[in-house]
């Protein structure tokens, strides 16, 4: 089924450890999102990419490294788990430009992370 | 700085009741909104959005956004709830050639049988 998919659905983490939460996309789109989401907060952005090759930092970066080497795979990294990582974790893909606006975002299933 | 805000965070309703949950904007230029619906366990789904045009919109389920530039507004509206509508509802925004999503913190809405 056409979508997005990240593994895994639950994982938990002791402080300090490193792991990497995967996200593919088989619609082809260009734009991929990270973002965490916690009680009273919303979803945050974390990082994005507008293709292959080109990330960017979103509101609440540090901790988290990403790459995207192709256009359907975009990794989110976290390099030395903190509990303040606790979250749950949705990639997103559109569309760029006018894709954005007319089709909005689909998002994946998350992660829910625990760091103890 | 651009933002999207949700003032009413939770809100509990009886089966039947009328239901307006909030949205702001603070950005110019072109303006696009989305509501998006997260049912319990689940991930986001678009529910309507806005992009030019008629300024009341129609989603899926009943729901209907209409945006007021004057107010910065793009308020969801149903006039009858369900309880299957007991959700989490975020309003958001993309900016413009970013590729970025902006999200409203997020109106968590419990409707009681």
């Amino acid at each position: 089924n056409a979508g997005v998919t990240q593994t895994p659905k639950f994982q938990v983490l002791k402080t300090g450890q490193s792991m990497t939460l995967q996200c593919a996309q088989d619609m082809n789109h260009e734009y991929m999102s990270w973002y965490r989401q916690d009680p009273g907060m919303g979803l945050r952005l974390i990082h994005y990419s507008v293709g292959a090759g080109i990330t960017d930092q979103g509101e609440v970066p540090n901790g988290y490294n990403v790459s995207r080497s192709t256009t359907e795979d975009f990794p989110l990294r976290l390099l030395s788990a903190a509990p303040s990582q606790t979250s749950v974790y949705f990639c997103a893909s559109s569309y760029s430009g006018t894709g954005v606006t007319l089709g909005g975002y689909t998002f994946g299933s998350g992660t829910r992370l625990t760091i103890v | 700085a651009q933002s999207v805000s949700q003032h009413n965070h939770h809100v509990i309703l009886s089966e039947a009741a009328s239901l307006e949950l909030g949205c702001n904007y603070s950005y110019g230029g072109t303006v696009n909104l989305f509501w998006y619906v997260q049912y319990p366990g689940q991930h986001l789904q678009l529910l309507l959005k806005y992009f030019s045009g008629d300024p009341l919109v129609k989603g899926i389920k009943g729901f209907e956004a209409e945006f007021i530039k004057s107010k910065f507004s793009f308020n969801l509206r149903k006039p009858s709830v369900q309880w299957s509508d007991t959700a989490e509802y975020f309003c958001a925004g993309p900016i413009s050639n970013t590729g970025k999503l902006i999200f409203g913190q997020g109106t968590t809405l419990q409707v009681k049988p």
